[in-house]
């Protein structure tokens, strides 16, 4: 089936670690995003990449990092300097320009700990 | 940061339309409306968007004001597998930004 997956859907990790979580797409979209979402709040923008090997940074890109080698892959790291990373994770990805709609994973909620 | 607003919660009886403002006070000619909503734990699904006319799907209708400075979301027939936190978004398709939307709650 075409669609976005993220995984794992669970990821415990020790506070001062890196983690890498995964993003791939098979629906040959451009576009890509990362999402986090707190308790009770909205989706706030962290990256998002038009094309391969290209990527900007969205409102709260302090402490991640991310990579687009691949048209259907855009993992996204937590690093150590993001203070607050236990969070709930979305991917999305899109064709890029208007009259599209963004299709999203089912995210990844980290706890770190 | 989001460029819409929409109230932060509203009920509505199930088997009722549920009526689901937005206001897009900064919008621009080439930017579209699109309505997203998110079950407790799930990623966002999309419902519609549109730009400048009124749009209907199987899920629900859009209604755009004229000025485009407003839209509302329809559902016509509330079920309670509707309760979510619905958002609206103007983009033109490029980098989704997410308000803290408006949480459904469809009461038996």
């Amino acid at each position: 089936d075409g669609g976005i997956t993220q995984s794992p859907k669970y990821l415990f990790r020790k506070e001062g670690q890196n983690v890498t979580l995964s993003c791939e797409q098979n629906l040959n979209h451009d576009a890509m995003y990362w999402y986090r979402q707190d308790p009770g709040q909205g989706l706030r923008l962290i990256y998002y990449s038009q094309i391969v090997n290209d990527f900007q940074k969205g409102d709260i890109a302090e402490g991640y990092s991310v990579s687009r080698e691949k048209k259907e892959s855009f993992p996204l790291t937590v690093t150590s300097a993001q203070k607050n990373p236990t969070a709930f994770y979305l991917c999305a990805s899109s064709i890029n320009g208007g009259d599209t709609e963004a299709f999203f994973g089912q995210g990844t909620r980290l706890t770190v700990v | 940061d989001a460029k819409t607003t929409q109230p932060p919660s509203m009920d509505c009886a199930e088997g009722r339309a549920a009526n689901l403002p937005c206001n897009h006070s900064t919008i621009s000619g080439n930017e579209y409306v699109y309505w997203y909503r998110q079950i407790h734990s799930q990623g966002p699904q999309y419902i519609i968007h549109g730009l400048k006319n009124n749009e209907t799907n199987e899920m629900a209708s859009l209604i755009i004001t004229e000025d485009r400075k407003s839209s509302t979301l329809i559902l016509p027939h509330a079920t309670l597998r509707d309760t979510a936190v619905y958002y609206c978004i103007d983009d033109y398709g490029q980098n989704f930004v997410f308000g803290p939307g408006t949480r459904l709650s469809v009461l038996p």
